[in-house]
């Protein structure tokens, strides 16, 4: 089925660990967002890619670096993991023009 | 900066009654705004998105308004069933140029449907 697909689905960090989550789309959409989400916060975002080859902050990017590899793929990675980033992340993409999103199931991050 | 609020944060219901989620932003100046599903420890899915200058949409059992000027949203949900059981989130998308594309999202409302 098309959609965005999000890897690794779990992972456990030690603090002070880099990792990469990765997201990659299939529907040939332009842009293309990171959120995070905590118990009694919702979702905020965290990077966004208008389009292939820009990438802009979102509300929380700090501790975060993302690189949008090509059209379809979108990375998020934490340099030096800490317990505060202990989340669920959702990859979300977009259609130019276009008013839905689509996410994937998300990356359950625990850092400890 | 906008802010979105979900009344009630948790409702719990008998299947068969209808059902109303409440959705209201700080910021009238929206492009749109997007009810989603969450089931547990899985994505999101959109259920109705509707344009600033709609009133209302519906999905079969779901019917989504807006009511823009005062910043409030509903989604009612009729004859509900326990397959209807999942968080449910509002999330906005501001208007105007510029950074346009971001959602801000609602906390969300955590339904149950018992048998």
């Amino acid at each position: 089925n098309a959609g965005v697909t999000q890897t690794p689905k779990f992972q456990v960090l030690k603090t002070g660990q880099s990792m990469t989550l990765q997201c990659a789309q299939d529907m040939n959409h332009n842009s293309m967002y990171w959120y995070r989400q905590d118990p009694g916060m919702g979702l905020r975002l965290i990077y966004y890619s208008a389009s292939e080859g820009t990438t802009d902050k979102g509300e929380v990017p700090n501790g975060y670096n993302v690189s949008r590899l090509n059209k379809r793929e979108f990375s998020l990675r934490l340099e030096s993991a800490a317990p505060s980033q202990t989340s669920v992340y959702f990859c979300a993409s977009r259609r130019t023009g276009g008013d839905g999103y689509t996410f994937g199931s998300g990356t359950r991050l625990t850092v400890v | 900066k906008q802010e979105v609020t979900q009344i009630p944060a948790a409702l719990s219901v008998p299947e068969g009654e209808n059902l109303v989620l409440n959705c209201s932003f700080t910021d009238s100046a929206i492009y749109n705004l997007q009810w989603f599903r969450q089931d547990p420890g899985k994505g999101l899915t959109s259920l109705l998105l509707i344009q600033s200058s709609q009133r209302e949409q519906t999905s079969g059992r779901l019917n989504a308004s807006l009511d823009k000027s005062s910043g409030r949203s509903t989604l009612y949900i009729a004859a509900s069933q326990p397959g209807d059981s999942a968080t449910y989130l509002c999330a906005v998308r501001p208007g105007g140029g510029g950074s346009n594309y971001k959602l801000t999202f609602g906390k969300g409302t955590l339904l149950t449907v018992n048998p």
